[in-house]
Parts: C-alpha cells; sequence; structure tokens
C-alpha cells in the first residue's frame, strides 16, 4: 500500500528559528513529490520535486528530493509568527491520479 | 496554476438533512477529486468524479452518503446526505494540473461544514 510519513507531528519554535520537516513515502510508480502548506482550509501548493539532488528555493523556503532513499525535507529559515500552518508532503504517481497525502507537520511558530 | 471556487465557503446544518457543495474549476479537467478534512486529521479522499461516468469511492465511502454530479469538464457537486455531528469536516474539491515537469494538484477554497 502505498503511504507518506511525515515527521515529526508536530513542532513548536520560536521566531528567527530554522526547522526541518521530513517526508519519507513508499509509493509505487512515484513520479513527483509535493509540499503544501495549509493555513485554514485549503492547501496551497509550495513546491514539486521531480529530480534528486536539486534544491527548489522560494524565500525563506527550501526543499530537496532524495529519491535513492525515499525522502525529502522542507526547511524554513528565519521563522516568523506567518510561518505557523500544518505542512503537508504528497506524493504524485503517473496519471490522471490523486496524490498520497502524508498527515502533516503542524508548526507553531511564537514570538 | 488552476483556479477553483467553490460554495458555499460555510454551512451550519440541522442534523437529518442534506447540503450540496458546489466547484467550478477555470477550465476543462478529466477528472475532480473530493476530500474530506476532519478537525485535527489530515486529507482523506472521498471519491474521483469524472465527467459521463459514475463515480469512483474509496473504501469506507458510499454514493447513497456522497452522491456526487459532475456534468461537464468544469463542474462537480459533493452532497452530503442525512447528515450527523461526525460529517462536521472541511470538505475540498481539488484538480490535477500537469506541468513544469509533472502533474501538481491544486485545491479549491474549501467548504467549513459543521452539523449540530
Amino acid at each position: 500500500e502505498d503511504k507518506v510519513v511525515q515527521s515529526p507531528l508536530s513542532l513548536v519554535v520560536h521566531e528567527g528559528d530554522t526547522v526541518t520537516l521530513n517526508c519519507s513515502y513508499e509509493v509505487t510508480n512515484f513520479r513527483s513529490l509535493l509540499w503544501y502548506k495549509q493555513e485554514k482550509k485549503a492547501p496551497t501548493f509550495l513546491f514539486m520535486l521531480t529530480s534528486s539532488g536539486i534544491e527548489k528555493k522560494s524565500g525563506r523556503l527550501s526543499s530537496i528530493l532524495d529519491k535513492k532513499e525515499l525522502f525529502s525535507i522542507l526547511n524554513i529559515t528565519a521563522t516568523q509568527t506567518g510561518d505557523s500552518a500544518v505542512y503537508l508532503c504528497a506524493a504524485a504517481r503517473p496519471g490522471n491520479t490523486p496524490l498520497v497525502f502524508g498527515k502533516g507537520t503542524r508548526l507553531s511558530v511564537i514570538a | 496554476s488552476a483556479v477553483i471556487s467553490q460554495k458555499p465557503s460555510r454551512d451550519i446544518c440541522q442534523r437529518g438533512t442534506s447540503l450540496t457543495i458546489q466547484c467550478q474549476v477555470d477550465s476543462q479537467v478529466t477528472m475532480m477529486f473530493w476530500y474530506r478534512q476532519q478537525p485535527g486529521q489530515s486529507l482523506t479522499l472521498i471519491a474521483t468524479a469524472n465527467q459521463g461516468s459514475e463515480a469512483t469511492y474509496e473504501s469506507g465511502f458510499v454514493i447513497d452518503k456522497f452522491p456526487i454530479s459532475r456534468p461537464n469538464l468544469t463542474f462537480s457537486t459533493l452532497t452530503v446526505s442525512n447528515m450527523s455531528p461526525e460529517d462536521s469536516s472541511i470538505y475540498l474539491c481539488s484538480v490535477v494540473r500537469t506541468g513544469g515537469g509533472g502533474d501538481t494538484q491544486y485545491f479549491g477554497p474549501g467548504t467549513r461544514l459543521t452539523v449540530l
């Protein structure tokens, strides 16, 4: 059965800290890995990773994929209270199939 | 990206009633997905809505409880029937778009349902 596992499940940090969120996957015919940020209702897309070792970066967020070890990390540097959210990792398979989601990491950034 | 709208954005309903949630996409898509997210939980796929055929339901979800319509390639509805407080959740529709080297799944803004 395809699965995506995220760790930690929750995390509390202070503003300015750097955090690393982990995602491992076991997915048949894996195609890509996606990260989402969910604050209130709908997840918003952050990154899509298809190749190993190539870092994707957007501001203070960055992510990298290791297809040999079947995991990805999402880094957030100099965290701010606005980074507080649930971060979801999901694996994509070929074709028009839904993603396989992890349970998410709930990040709380306190001032 | 994809522009997806949902309505209602939220509703409070009485036990035993039904609510239909609408999802509109800005361009044609083959499949639309409906998810549920109960409080404190991750996303759970309810069903895949195919245009012109019956929806495909995931284990634990049945058509009588969650009937789905897909009249065209840009629109779908999900009905939550005979509601109970356990149905209180966020309901999200989603589509897959191909581009940038892979498939990206985008979500509508969600419908927050509270059942009393």
